[in-house]
């Protein structure tokens, strides 16, 4: 049964980076998709982004120029950096595990199947 | 970005009723479509994906209809364990995004 565990600083001064990171346990790592989804307190989803375990990345255009996802394949771990941060990025933050989706030999993220318990990180002066 | 939409944006219902959920892509996904649900303090937890296919473990009231445009969360006879937000998200392209949510509470 694969478990994602995250942890990082809660509490940020704005312009200050966000760090998170979140550790898999049990199953593959190779063979998946791992995103980081953010929701803002009282409203939605947004994801920001998803990285292989070869590197590859992604992210949200929105906000492309300040994240920064990397990947630990020895200790089978991925974290989120989030520079500049405001009142705005004020979230609880989840890492997420993303099927994977096979067309010949490419392949596409799928749905979120196994989800982090989540960070809240507050930006506030 | 694709834009997700949800209608309702909240229902009230009573055990053993039968629930549906609309969800819109602003365009075509496909069947690339899921659903989430979550509770309150809690992380979504993958009901649907590819639009009609159930996560293992899901009780099988949860079902999933739509291709292209316009999907559907149905839930068969509620049970009180079922009252929360539901989420539906696009994987088809880049970003990927979720509709606005719809929360089921008790009537």
């Amino acid at each position: 049964q694969v478990q994602l565990q995250q942890w990082g600083a809660g509490l940020l001064k704005p312009s200050e980076t966000l760090s998170l990171t979140c550790a898999v346990y049990g199953g593959s790592f190779s063979d998946y998709y791992w995103s980081w989804i953010r929701q803002p307190p009282g409203k939605g989803l947004e994801w920001i982004g998803e990285i292989t375990h070869r590197g590859r990345t992604r992210y949200n255009p929105s906000l492309k120029s300040r994240v920064t996802i990397s990947v630990d394949t020895s200790k089978n771990q991925f974290s989120l950096k989030l520079n500049s941060v405001t009142a705005a990025d004020t979230a609880v933050y989840y890492c997420a595990r993303g099927q994977i989706l096979w067309f010949g030999e490419l392949s596409s993220p799928g749905a979120f199947d196994t989800w982090g318990q989540g960070t809240m990180v507050t930006a506030s002066s | 970005d694709i834009q997700m939409t949800q209608s309702p944006s909240a229902l009230s219902a009573s055990i053993g009723d039968r629930v549906t959920i609309t969800c819109r892509a602003g365009q075509n996904i496909d069947n690339y479509l899921a659903w989430y649900q979550q509770k309150p303090g809690g992380a979504p937890k993958l009901l649907i994906y590819k639009a009609s296919s159930l996560e293992s473990g899901v009780p099988s009231r949860f079902s999933g209809s739509g291709s292209g445009t316009e999907f559907t969360l149905t839930i068969s006879s509620l049970h009180p364990d079922d009252f929360a937000t539901y989420y539906c998200q696009q994987y088809n392209s880049y970003s990927f995004t979720f509709g606005p949510g719809t929360k089921v509470d008790i009537k």
